[in-house]
């Protein structure tokens, strides 16, 4: 069964820091794995796609890694800002058809 | 426009009553889903229909039931409402090359049961 964990829950960082967050998964077998961020009361806002033949996804500010033999996916923010603050979940579509969603991290990006 | 909307966007409700929500998309996807997200924030899918076929059925209680007229619209239908029914409830939709395209969500719609 395919688990989806997401380290840390939660994180607090100065503006300007860059940070990376970290989502594994138990089982390689996926098609692809999307980063979406969630800010409060709000719904899921597509960031970043990588596909399974790829390793690396940017847009902008935001770059997202995906390494399937060690089951990890990264998502690297560079220079936060405030507006970056929300919760950032990462999914992935496995073969069984579904879409598969981690706990997500808590980003607070303080002024 | 709105690419995948759901309404309503709030709805309370006494336990024991039925109450749907719909779901609409513009984007032309085949495939369309129903997640769920609870206290803790957690997505769960509930239910997954490719051309208007159910193709994915969780381990759902069956007062839940999911219609898709057609495959721009998949509506849920809740039965018999409990207080642990109260979440938010997110659709979503992919292309018909759902495994390689990406999943966009709706705004939600924040049930809750009193």
């Amino acid at each position: 069964k395919q688990e989806v964990t997401q380290i840390p829950a939660a994180l607090s960082v100065p503006e300007g820091e860059n940070l990376v967050l970290n989502c594994s998964f138990t089982d390689s077998a996926i098609y692809n794995l999307q980063w979406f961020r969630q800010d409060p009361g709000k719904g899921l806002t597509s960031l970043l796609l990588i596909q399974s033949s790829q390793r690396e996804q940017t847009s902008g500010r935001l770059n997202a890694s995906l390494d399937k033999s060690s089951g990890r996916s990264t998502l690297y923010i560079a220079a936060s800002q405030p507006g970056d603050s929300a919760t950032y979940l990462c999914a992935l579509y496995n073969q069984g058809g579904k879409l598969i969603f981690g706990q997500g991290t808590e980003l607070s990006v303080k002024p | 426009d709105t690419a995948v909307s759901q309404t309503p966007k709030y709805l309370v409700t006494q336990m024991g009553n039925d109450k749907s929500i719909k779901c609409e998309q513009n984007l032309g996807h085949d495939t369309m889903y129903w997640y769920k997200q609870d206290s803790k924030k957690f997505l769960k899918i509930m239910f997954s229909y490719n051309n208007k076929e159910l193709i994915i059925n969780e381990t759902v209680p069956n007062r839940f039931s999911p219609k898709s007229p057609d495959k721009a619209h998949l509506n849920l239908h809740i039965n018999s409402l409990e207080l642990g029914d109260s979440a938010v409830y997110f659709c979503a939709s992919s292309s018909n090359r759902a495994r390689l395209s990406e999943a966009f969500f709706g705004q939600g719609t924040r049930l809750t049961v009193v």
